[in-house]
């Protein structure tokens, strides 16, 4: 298994470019999310899918958007960029939420870093 | 979200046991302790979780007060490789998200 994979792993953008980060899992996952880390910092949750078709907002949605089409993937998309949002962004997966998702890890993906300029 | 509170920076030497401490005062009784851990420049990675009872597999040991307001990560050989930011996180058991929520952790260094 290639477990979570993330691309680009890096990428420089200019203030309102708009961009998709994509995210893949081959672990037949249920729940996505995607993360951002600023320097210094804990992860915060942007976005999370509990399964294709369903999508929900984490603590910091704004200015991303999300889909879930498959199960295999995740893609963010960065509305107009902002230097606000140079960041390293994680995706991760697990095998399940709901009932029985506190029994389970999340498998993080390697990050993509992105700069605002 | 019930929170966790961790100490910022530890210290270990190499090859000594180390004990990472997090608080969890407000825990509900459906919540999991998740320990997950940050090398440097890479994505978070799985460590070890538990719920109620003491927990072993082959990166770590989870010890868990009996009242579960406090756990200990015990790494029983601290190796340089061994130097990241661990965080303490709980995980709702029956939530409809399960999303884990970090804090800031607490950064380990390992001396050779």
């Amino acid at each position: 298994n290639a477990g979570v994979t993330q691309t680009p792993k890096f990428q420089v953008l200019k203030t309102g470019q708009s961009m998709t980060l994509q995210c893949a899992q081959d672990m037949n996952h249920e729940y996505m999310s995607w993360y951002r880390q600023d320097p210094g910092m804990g992860l915060r949750l942007i976005h999370y899918s509990v399964g294709a078709g369903i999508t929900d907002q984490g603590e910091v949605p704004n200015g991303y958007n999300v889909s879930r089409s498959t199960t295999e993937d995740f893609p963010l998309r960065l509305l107009s960029a902002a230097p606000s949002q140079t960041s390293v962004y994680f995706c991760a997966s697990s095998y399940a939420s709901g009932v029985w998702g506190g029994t389970y890890e999340q498998y993080f993906g390697p990050g993509t870093r992105l700069t605002v300029t | 979200d019930a929170k966790t509170t961790q100490p910022n920076s530890m210290e270990s030497n190499e090859e000594e046991p180390v004990h990472l401490p997090c608080n969890h005062s407000t825990i509900s009784g459906t919540d999991y302790i998740h320990w997950y851990r940050q090398l440097p420049s890479q994505g978070p990675e799985y460590v070890i979780h538990g719920l109620t009872s003491n927990v072993n597999n082959r990166m770590a040991s989870l010890a868990i007060a009996e009242d579960r307001k406090s756990s200990t990560l015990i790494l029983h050989r601290a190796t340089l490789r061994d130097a990241a930011v661990y965080y303490c996180i709980l995980r709702p058991h029956g939530g409809s998200q399960g999303n884990l929520i970090f804090g800031k952790g607490t950064k380990l260094s390992v001396k050779p």
